[in-house]
């Protein structure tokens, strides 16, 4: 069973940091792309970053590049996103999802972890 | 730009069907989306990848009630015998080099 634990999440001021993870486990966590998705509280999905299976390429929605950077650990099946330069616009519910074929659509989601962004 | 538009909100009766419509934005009539359901204070689920020709791939465990089509730029999401937990968001999903896109999703509601 595929299963995508985040964690990580928490309240941060502006101008601050976060790490996320994402804990994956049931499939070959190595044959995958995979993506960062958020949802700001009452809204609708935004994809964030996506990493290719093997690291060795990213892509960012442009409201986070240069501040966040998506990574991943295949020996640890484990997938991150650093957070930097927090604003209160980046508040939201951030999902680790595994994206199938390639960089295409995402097949399976965790239950995401909480960031609040607030002084 | 590619850009998927969705209406916000659908209803329907219990026990009926409805059908759910995505719109690709001008230039992008031949790709494929995938269509994803949030029911309340959950995270997403994949539904399935709906082809420009109509075809359609689901998720494991989607029951046949849901089904998928295309016509054009449009991309269809039905859902028959509606039942109460089909209460949901809805969002349709695409992708380009380098991006992925979501629509603004569709509420559905369950009369």
């Amino acid at each position: 069973e595929v299963q995508l634990v985040e964690s990580g999440g928490g309240l941060v001021q502006p101008g601050g940091s976060l790490r996320l993870s994402c804990a994956a486990s049931g499939f070959t966590f190595s044959s995958y792309w995979m993506s960062w998705v958020r949802q700001a509280p009452g809204k609708g999905l935004e994809w964030v970053a996506s990493i290719k299976d093997d690291g060795n390429e990213k892509y960012y929605v442009g409201s986070v590049k240069g501040r966040f950077t998506i990574s991943r650990d295949n020996a640890k099946n484990s997938l991150f996103l650093q957070m930097n330069s927090l604003r209160a616009e980046d508040t939201a519910l951030y999902y680790c999802a595994r994206v199938f074929g390639g960089m295409a659509h995402f097949d399976f989601w965790g239950q995401g972890t909480l960031v609040t962004v607030s002084s | 730009q590619l850009v998927l538009t969705q209406s916000p909100s659908a209803s329907a009766s219990l026990g009926a069907s409805v059908k759910l419509t995505c719109t690709l934005s001008s230039g992008h009539s031949s790709y494929a989306i995938a269509w994803h359901q949030q029911q309340s204070e959950k995270g997403p689920r994949y539904l399935m990848k709906v082809n420009s020709d109509g075809s359609h791939r689901k998720g494991d465990g989607i029951p046949d009630r849901f089904s998928g089509s295309s016509s054009g730029a449009e991309r269809y999401l039905t859902i028959s015998s509606l039942q109460s937990d089909d209460e949901a968001d809805y969002y349709c999903q695409t992708w380009g080099t380098g991006i992925l896109v979501f629509g603004g999703g569709t509420k559905l509601t369950v009369l």
